[in-house]
């Protein structure tokens, strides 16, 4: 596609139930990058995939958080028993190489409120 | 560890001012140093980036100098228009870790005509 594509839009959960957000990233790009940003602030990385290897979840705050890729294409981070701290906008970005060093392209994320 | 302190805002303008946003940083080595701009309703867009001492990035009329001696990253721009309106975030990464960025808070620009 054009751009990196996420869905849905917006999300509201009830506290404790699971959601799935997902990331289309521009075709052909190897690196996919999750990112969290809560209202007022910068994101923070949370998980980086290289093709369908997730060479880095160091930024997944808790084992509540889980991000797959598992053609290295289409990927998605799911957050099981959601809690009103997981309310924040959930940014993806990718880019071409998997050096991780070519221009990033961010999507314009899935806002996530939980109730 | 890494950390980005950007001025809060909003910083508001008027058309044609000029425009500067403190940026400054804490990480071990010689890291990359970026800015980014979010359009209203847009996605994080890189709007420029200097990788070394005293490198310039520039872009669209923008400009910031990576200055290693006050760990610094200032973004300027010489006036102003109204399209600039935006959330700008300065962010570095440490040059062993690609593009595993590290974000300071954001800081909203509203330019009145």
């Amino acid at each position: 596609g054009a751009g990196v594509s996420q869905s849905p839009r917006y999300k509201v959960a009830k506290r404790g139930q699971d959601v799935a957000l997902r990331c289309d990233p521009i075709s052909g790009h190897v690196s996919l990058f999750w990112y969290q940003q809560a209202l007022g602030q910068g994101p923070e990385f949370l998980t980086y995939f290289q093709n369908e290897a997730q060479l880095d979840k160091s930024g997944l705050p808790s084992d509540r958080f889980f991000a797959e890729r598992p053609e290295g294409s289409v990927s998605t981070l799911k957050i099981q028993r959601t809690q009103q701290e997981d309310s924040a906008v959930y940014l993806c970005a990718s880019s071409l190489d998997g050096t991780g060093w070519e221009k990033l392209f961010f999507g314009s994320g899935t806002q996530l409120s939980v109730l | 560890g890494n950390s980005v302190t950007q001025m809060e805002g909003p910083v508001t303008l008027s058309e044609e001012a000029f425009l500067t946003i403190n940026c400054t940083y804490t990480a071990t080595g010689y890291p990359s140093l970026f800015w980014y701009v979010q359009y209203p309703g847009e996605g994080l867009q890189l709007l420029l980036k200097a990788t070394k001492a005293d490198d310039k990035g520039s872009n669209k009329g923008f400009e910031a100098t990576y200055r290693k001696e006050t760990t610094s990253f200032h973004l300027e721009k010489g006036s102003v228009q109204v399209s600039d309106s935006a959330v700008y975030f300065c962010a570095l990464t440490p040059k062993a870790a690609g593009n595993k960025l590290t974000f300071g808070g954001g800081t909203r620009v509203l330019v009145k005509p």
